[in-house]
């Protein structure tokens, strides 16, 4: 079956360093990936969109790339402040049968000041 | 333009009661989506409308749960009876669809967070 695959474990990086968050996906080749954050008791937020002809995108201090060989993404927040502390979700849309998005379980990074 | 809106904010009911949930998307989206997010896990697709036509049910527990999206507008979402399980917060997000349904960020709510005693 489908799977999405993001790190349960908090990453946790200085104030200032790049963060590197990893989505891996299973048994598909979506069309379309997004990133959202959610901040506790408050819904996803999103923040970017790669479709699977595309390599990277950027928004700001925000960067994602898309492996389809490698079934995988890497979303990367540079220059990390305390405030980009979240959790970041990423979400395929299998849309063999659904068009609705399909979440990963999420990946929670903490800024330390 | 104002986001989604949804109540109540919070809710506690014992199991086996029934429970409902409001919904009331961006203006103008066409797509509107239920999702229920358990503790530690990401969102998970209960019911998807486009208007006031369901698109995907099948992830909806329909013995227990049941939504509707009158005139295309506004939604609810009911539980009845709730069980213990049924803890979660849900999530109601809508979108424009600009683009194609796939092509579009879907916009949240900050959810109801059901508690079932």
């Amino acid at each position: 079956s489908q799977k999405i695959e993001q790190n349960s474990e908090a990453l946790n990086i200085q104030e200032g360093k790049t963060a590197t968050l990893t989505c891996n996906y299973t048994n598909y080749s979506p069309a379309y990936l997004q990133w959202y954050r959610q901040d506790p008791g408050r819904g996803p937020v999103f923040l970017l969109l790669i479709r699977e002809n595309e390599k990277e995108k950027r928004k700001e201090r925000l960067k994602v790339t898309f492996d389809t060989t490698l079934k995988q993404s890497l979303f990367h927040i540079t220059a990390s402040q305390p405030a980009d502390s979240a959790t970041y979700l990423c979400a395929l849309d299998f849309s063999t049968g659904r068009r609705a998005l399909t979440f990963g379980s999420g990946t929670r990074l903490q800024v330390q000041p | 333009e104002a986001g989604v809106a949804q109540s109540p904010r919070y809710k506690i009911i014992e199991k086996r009661q029934s429970v409902a949930f409001w919904c009331n998307p961006i203006s103008g989206h066409a797509t509107l989506y239920w999702y229920q997010q358990i503790l530690g896990q990401g969102p998970k697709l209960l019911i998807q409308f486009q208007n006031n036509g369901v698109v995907d049910d099948s992830q909806l527990p329909k013995d227990r749960f049941s939504a509707e999206r009158l005139k295309g507008v506004d939604s609810t979402l009911k539980i009845q009876p709730a069980k213990l399980e049924d803890s979660a917060v849900y999530l109601c997000a809508s979108s424009s669809n600009k683009g194609g349904v796939r092509n579009s960020p879907l916009h949240f709510g900050n959810g109801t967070r059901l508690t079932v005693t």
